[in-house]
């Protein structure tokens, strides 16, 4: 089946340590983006990757990284310098970015990352 | 960054009784999108509008695209108890290359038997 994969499910770890989610997509989708939610708050976006190779800055960048070597997997980092990591983490893919008119985003199950 | 203003934040009702909620922003969208999210799991698409004025219908689901581009309103015809869940609104600003979406903070949907 086609879809997006993201894993772990569930995710601990200590303070100050870098953690890396996977996000996988075998849809063939051009465009990957990294969402994340806080209880009771809508989605603010953190990175997203147009295109292999490249990525762009979301809303809330700051004490995360991101990578797209291939155009299935957009792995995020979460670092240190994130000052409060523990949240819900969604990725999400779209067709093609720059048929902004009719392109949608699909989402993947999501990670929960708490940090102890 | 910009998050739509979207009403209720939460509500109860009956199963069997109409829901309606809606989105509004400061800003001018040409798309919005209306998903919705089970606990713990990632928001699944219910309806995408491409057209000011545009309704459509996914079944007992029904949404509008507002004229004036800043809104957008989702109903839900007589509810039934898995329609429980958090609803949310996305626009996207229409301009240069990037398919960004901007979120609603939700609506809570609750149905009691």
């Amino acid at each position: 089946d086609g879809g997006i994969t993201q894993s772990p499910k569930y995710l601990f770890r200590k303070e100050g340590q870098n953690v890396t989610l996977s996000c996988e997509q075998n849809l063939n989708h051009d465009a990957m983006y990294w969402y994340r939610q806080d209880p009771g708050q809508g989605l603010r976006l953190i990175y997203y990757s147009q295109i292999v190779n490249d990525f762009q800055k979301g809303d809330i960048a700051e004490g995360y990284s991101v990578s797209r070597e291939k155009k299935e997997s957009f792995p995020l980092t979460v670092t240190s310098a994130q000052k409060n990591p523990t949240a819900f983490y969604l990725c999400a893919s779209s067709i093609d970015p720059l048929e902004y008119s009719t392109d949608t985003q699909y989402f993947g199950p999501g990670t929960r990352l708490t940090v102890l | 960054g910009q998050q739509l203003n979207q009403s209720p934040q939460s509500m109860f009702i009956q199963e069997g009784e109409d829901v309606s909620m809606n989105c509004t922003s400061s800003s001018i969208f040409n798309t919005w999108l209306w998903y919705k999210q089970d606990p713990g799991e990632g928001p699944v698409l219910l309806i995408a509008l491409y057209k000011a004025g545009e309704l459509t219908s996914n079944g007992r689901l029904t949404a509008q695209f507002g004229i004036t581009r800043k809104d957008s309103f989702l109903n839900i015809s007589a509810s039934i108890p898995s329609d429980v869940g958090i609803y949310f609104c996305a626009g996207r600003l229409g301009t240069g290359t990037a398919s960004k979406l901007t979120f609603g903070t939700g609506t809570r949907l609750q149905v009691t038997l």
